[in-house]
């Protein structure tokens, strides 16, 4: 079983529509969860951070931590055309430990 | 201010060679970590360099292998390809290790036949 699970998609929805991307993880140690999103032919970029558990909102964007149900969220509002990319979830403990990513969430916004 | 550079952006190479990819990170940046990115695997972390020394390793064979030079450029060596090789391989760049504020570059798509 991998540490970090994320659903591949593909997903896809009109635009305007409000986008729920998720991830479930294993490992209780980890402390520090992040969002990356990667156009095709090009490097992920973070999206969002978060420490611990809460929420964090940025724009459009809504990133949701639950340690107690290990599961981390991302809200897209308003969606757009170019918000169609693939969405990484990231996290790792708060001992310097390696980065461990989910698979990723194929998303199409369609116009 | 520019970004991660990575060279070559495209290789091709057959069972057997062995292979060199290149990252240039952010200037200033004294932290690269190395990535492999496949479809059925997903990222998986390959290692970390941090001031000329590798400070963490990923699950992969020894035929991987890194290093880091004085200006932080660092590099990345597989030897004796294998098809499973094939990849993007993603050079990420940080001010500091252990950061999550880790900025990727485009990566080299690595083709083995």
């Amino acid at each position: 079983q991998k540490e970090v699970e994320q659903d591949p998609g593909p997903l896809s929805v009109p635009e305007g529509a409000i986008v729920s991307l998720n991830c479930t993880y294993s490992n209780s140690a980890f402390q520090y969860f992040m969002w990356y999103r990667q156009y095709s032919r090009k490097g992920p970029e973070l999206l969002m951070y978060t420490y611990s558990s809460g929420n964090k909102e940025d724009g459009r964007f809504t990133a949701q931590v639950d340690k107690s149900s290990k599961y981390i969220s991302l809200f897209i509002r308003d969606s757009q055309p170019s918000d169609s990319a693939t969405y990484l979830c990231a996290m790792r403990n708060n001992q310097g430990g390696k980065l461990i990513f989910g698979q990723g969430t194929e998303l199409s916004v369609k116009p | 201010k520019a970004g991660v550079t990575q060279t070559p952006r495209y290789l091709i190479k057959t069972r057997g060679q062995q292979v060199t990819l290149s990252c240039s990170p952010i200037s200033g940046h004294r932290s690269v970590s190395w990535y492999q990115q496949t479809p059925g695997q997903g990222l998986q972390f390959l290692f970390e360099y941090f001031s000329e020394t590798q400070r963490n390793k990923g699950n992969f064979p020894g035929r991987f292998s890194g290093r880091q030079f004085s200006n932080s450029r660092s590099e990345m060596n597989v030897s004796t390809l294998e098809l499973g090789d094939s990849a993007l391989y993603l050079c990420a760049s940080s001010l500091l290790q252990n950061t999550d504020t880790q900025y990727f570059g485009p990566g080299t798509r690595l083709t083995v036949l």
